[in-house]
Parts: structure tokens; C-alpha cells; sequence
């Protein structure tokens, strides 16, 4: 079965510094893999998505992501964070299983950015 | 486009009572999803239904839940009788197409059981 882990619950990083948010799957194929951020209070928005062609995917918000076979990762990128950046940050992936599509959510990094 | 709509925001009730939670969808988007989120489970998907059909509902926690979709812009999820582990955030999503597409969430209702 498909599984998704972001090892990092936490992340405090200072605004203007860089950013990496891991995610890691498990799927015998190549899954379709997504990034989505919750700010408090709200829905999960679309950063960026990927599924086939170049590995590296950018997104809204300056926010990139490497999708990296060998490593079954799906790492999240920003070079300088903004205090807006400060939110929670899912890694979800989607794949077949049964004839369906099941998406699976990670269980989220929280980001703090230090002023 | 307003986006997903979801009511109410906020509801809290008494353990027993009926809960229903509302969604909108986007016009035009095929899919709509119901899930759960906490802090010990996280997301969790508990049903989605693909042209007002429901297609999986192995996510529903149990009997208590129930979910509807009368037609292509309406959908509700019921929990009848209400307990208090149901608190949760409950976000609606809906997408056109799935696989490759990302989903559009609602703000979702957050639902306190006392």
C-alpha cells in the first residue's frame, strides 16, 4: 500500500533564509505527488503538483519541488522564506489502487519563520 | 468562482445530537471528497463520490456517518447521534478529473461534541 511520511514535524527557519520540506513515499510505481499548505484556520491549498515530465516542479508562492526516484522523495524548496510562508505544509500522494485513485495526505510539517 | 463552500464554519453540540455538515462544490468539478482532520489522525479521507455516485466509503469511521450528494452542486455529510470524539475539522473537496489534478478545499467546519 502507498504511504507517505514528512519526518520533520516541526521546522523554525529565519525569513530570508532557505527552505526544505522532506516528503517521502512509498508506491510501486511512480505516484502523482502534491504539495499543499493550510494556513490556520483555513482549507489546504495547491502549491504545486507532479506527475510526469521534468522532475523538478515549481509552484505558487516561489515554492519548488524535486521529485527524485532513486530517493522515493518529493522534497519542498523555497530559496528565501517570507513571515507569510509561516503555515502548515502537507505532502500528499495519489495512486491506483483497485481501479481507484486514493490520495494519501503525510501528516504535515509546521513551519515557524523567525522575524 | 467562490471556491468550495462549505457550512457552517463553526458548530458545536451536544453528544447525541444530529450533526450536518454542508458543501458546495466548484461548478464543473466531477468529484467531491469528505475529510477528516485531527491532531492525532491527521487527514483522513471518509468518503468521495464521482458524478453525485458514491464511489468509496471505506473511510467512514462507522454507522453513525452518512454522506449525500443529491445532486452535482450539493452535498452533506450527517452524524447521527454525535459523540465526542467526532470534534474535528471536517473539510468538503472537489476536483475535475482524478490522478493527475489537485483537489480545491473548503475552509471547512470545525465540529465540537459535548
Amino acid at each position: 500500500a502507498q504511504s507517505v511520511t514528512q519526518p520533520d514535524i516541526h521546522i523554525t527557519v529565519s525569513e530570508g533564509a532557505s527552505l526544505e520540506l522532506r516528503c517521502n513515499y512509498s508506491y510501486g510505481a511512480t505516484p502523482y505527488l502534491f504539495w499543499y499548505v493550510q494556513s490556520p484556520g483555513q482549507g489546504l491549498q495547491l502549491l504545486l503538483k507532479y506527475f510526469s515530465g521534468d522532475t523538478l516542479v515549481q509552484g505558487i508562492k516561489g515554492f519548488e519541488a524535486e521529485f527524485k526516484r532513486s530517493q522515493s522523495s518529493f522534497n519542498l524548496r523555497k530559496p528565501s522564506v517570507h513571515w507569510s510562508d509561516a503555515a502548515e505544509y502537507f505532502c500528499a500522494v495519489g495512486a491506483k489502487t483497485s481501479g481507484t485513485y486514493k490520495y494519501i495526505f503525510g501528516t504535515g510539517t509546521r513551519l515557524k519563520v523567525l522575524a | 468562482d467562490a471556491g468550495v463552500i462549505q457550512s457552517p464554519r463553526h458548530e458545536v453540540t451536544e453528544m447525541g445530537q444530529e450533526v450536518t455538515l454542508r458543501c458546495k462544490p466548484i461548478s464543473g468539478h466531477d468529484y467531491l471528497f469528505w475529510y477528516r482532520q485531527t491532531m492525532m489522525r491527521g487527514l483522513e479521507l471518509l468518503i468521495y463520490f464521482n458524478n453525485n455516485v458514491p464511489i468509496d466509503d471505506s473511510g467512514m469511521p462507522e454507522d453513525r456517518f452518512s454522506a449525500k450528494m443529491p445532486n452535482a452542486s450539493f452535498s452533506t455529510l450527517k452524524i447521527q447521534p454525535s459523540e465526542p470524539r467526532d470534534s474535528a475539522v471536517y473539510f468538503c473537496a472537489s476536483s475535475r478529473g482524478q490522478g493527475t489534478v489537485g483537489y480545491t478545499f473548503g475552509s471547512g467546519t470545525r465540529l465540537t461534541v459535548v
